[in-house]
């Protein structure tokens, strides 16, 4: 299975700033057909996961361009800027481009 | 809007059987892939399985002689049922929709998730 490692686990945050958030897999997640299958998640508290980003750097439908994705290969980054307090909660990264899909381990961001 | 919901009993004794139900509305399950996802305590989260709109189903190894989804198209919903679950298998448990063609793969749409204790 493709190990997917997310870091930081816990990301203490001020509103109003700017975060990373770090997934690597440990193998390149470029499939066969060329696109690269890697996608971003939030779960806010009490909630279910949401999609922010597919495929690197697309946002899905209604997520504020403070969500920002990219990367390739077998690194990838999100960046949210202007932090919001609707922005507090777990954030995932998902790779369906290997057989089983795994998710990262998580990412805590809560206020500093 | 696609809306997914989950039911099932929130508690299972080891050695027996979950089974879930994920009722969907505002989208045909005939349509796509369907899928299960859990989290576990402490934040783990594992891909399951998903039927497709045909009806044919792939598993996680992991789980793949404990696991069956199945569907009933008429009432639009699709199952989860594992098999001889142990404490282990204690999680919330979440149906998605999983858009699957060129430029997709991911989960778009899930349901608020139901909760599993397997205890005696």
């Amino acid at each position: 299975d493709v190990l997917m490692t997310q870091t930081p686990v816990s990301l203490p945050v001020s509103l109003g700033g700017q975060v990373s958030i770090s997934c690597r897999s440990s193998q390149s997640l470029v499939h066969s057909d060329g696109n690269t299958y890697l996608h971003w998640y939030l779960q806010k508290p009490g909630q279910s996961p949401q999609l922010l980003i597919y495929r690197v750097s697309n946002r899905f439908s209604g997520v504020p361009d403070r969500f920002s994705g990219s990367g390739s290969g077998t690194d990838f980054t999100l960046k949210i800027s202007r932090v919001e307090p609707e922005d507090l909660g777990v954030y995932y990264c998902l790779q369906s481009t290997h057989f089983p899909l795994t998710f990262g381990s998580g990412t805590k961001l809560e206020i500093k | 809007e696609v809306q997914l919901q989950e039911s099932g009993p929130g508690l299972v004794k080891p050695s027996q059987s979950l089974s879930l139900t994920c009722s969907v509305t505002g989208y045909s399950i005939t349509s796509n892939y369907w899928g299960w996802i859990r989290k576990f305590p402490g934040n783990k989260m594992e891909w399951m399985g998903y039927i497709s709109y045909s009806g044919s189903t792939s598993y996680n190894p992991s789980l793949k002689s404990r696991i069956s989804i199945t569907r009933d198209t008429s009432k639009n919903q699709f199952f989860l049922q594992l098999n001889s679950v142990t404490t282990e298998d204690t999680a919330t448990y979440y149906c998605a929709r999983y858009i699957r063609g060129y430029n997709s793969h991911y989960f778009d749409y899930w349901g608020q998730g139901v909760m599993v204790t397997v205890s005696s």
